[in-house]
């Protein structure tokens, strides 16, 4: 069974830009959840997709968004980039219920210049 | 909200030694406790997981004991190997409502032969 997939692997871009971010869960898999990973921050949870509905929101500010499509695949989109959006993007997918077991991808590393 | 407090890295030790990762939480109500493990250039994974007070979780060697009376989820080993070498994160789920995983800073830990 293919694993989460992460696509692209490394971005570069500059401030002021948009970026999307592309994640293929698990097949069967309904949830997608995204985080941020930064040396200092640890991971910060940005937000979870079920069923192509949001089901819970971190504390990320609006220029971070994301949808799920009718296959459970998700697209996360960070507008007007910023230094500081500079990080390690995972996605992790799971069956759906509370605190399944989640399943990681190797992540989408974005260096904003 | 809910937070966990992992102790900080880098960690060091040698081959076959004795190691423990401190990971203590806050939390209301009764959340499930997890540890997550990153290996150079992959996404987390699951390492083990703890539902209740004073169950223990065990996977490939490493423990850790749900103790709600101390908050904590301390990560044992007793003998290490090169290929431990990763990052370890404390997690927590659950407790009031809260349905998204929240994660430690991460603990670096390298195995020298």
């Amino acid at each position: 069974k293919a694993g989460v997939t992460q696509t692209p692997r490394y971005l570069i871009k500059t401030r002021g830009q948009q970026v999307t971010l592309s994640c293929s869960p698990i097949s069967g898999h309904r949830s997608v959840s995204w985080y941020q990973q930064t040396p200092g921050q640890g991971l910060q949870f940005l937000f979870e997709y079920f069923s192509e509905t949001q089901r819970n929101k971190g504390n990320f500010p609006g220029r971070f968004s994301g949808r799920q499509f009718s296959n459970s695949r998700s697209e996360m989109n960070v507008s007007t980039l910023e230094l500081g959006d500079s990080a390690l993007y995972l996605c992790a997918s799971s069956l759906g219920g509370a605190f399944e077991k989640l399943f990681f991808g190797s992540g989408t590393q974005l260096s904003v210049l | 909200g809910n937070s966990v407090t992992q102790m900080e890295g880098p960690v060091t030790l040698s081959e076959e030694a004795f190691l423990t990762i401190n990971c203590t939480y806050t939390a209301t109500g009764y959340p499930s406790l997890f540890w997550y493990v990153q290996y150079p250039g992959e996404g987390l994974q699951l390492l083990l997981k703890a539902t209740k007070a004073d169950d223990k979780g065990s996977n490939k060697g490493f423990e850790a004991t749900y103790r709600k009376e101390t908050t904590s989820f301390h990560l044992e080993k007793g003998s290490v190997q090169v290929s431990d070498s990763a990052v370890y994160f404390c997690a927590l789920g659950g407790g009031s409502g809260n349905e998204k995983l929240t994660f430690g800073t991460g603990t670096r830990l390298t195995i020298i032969p």
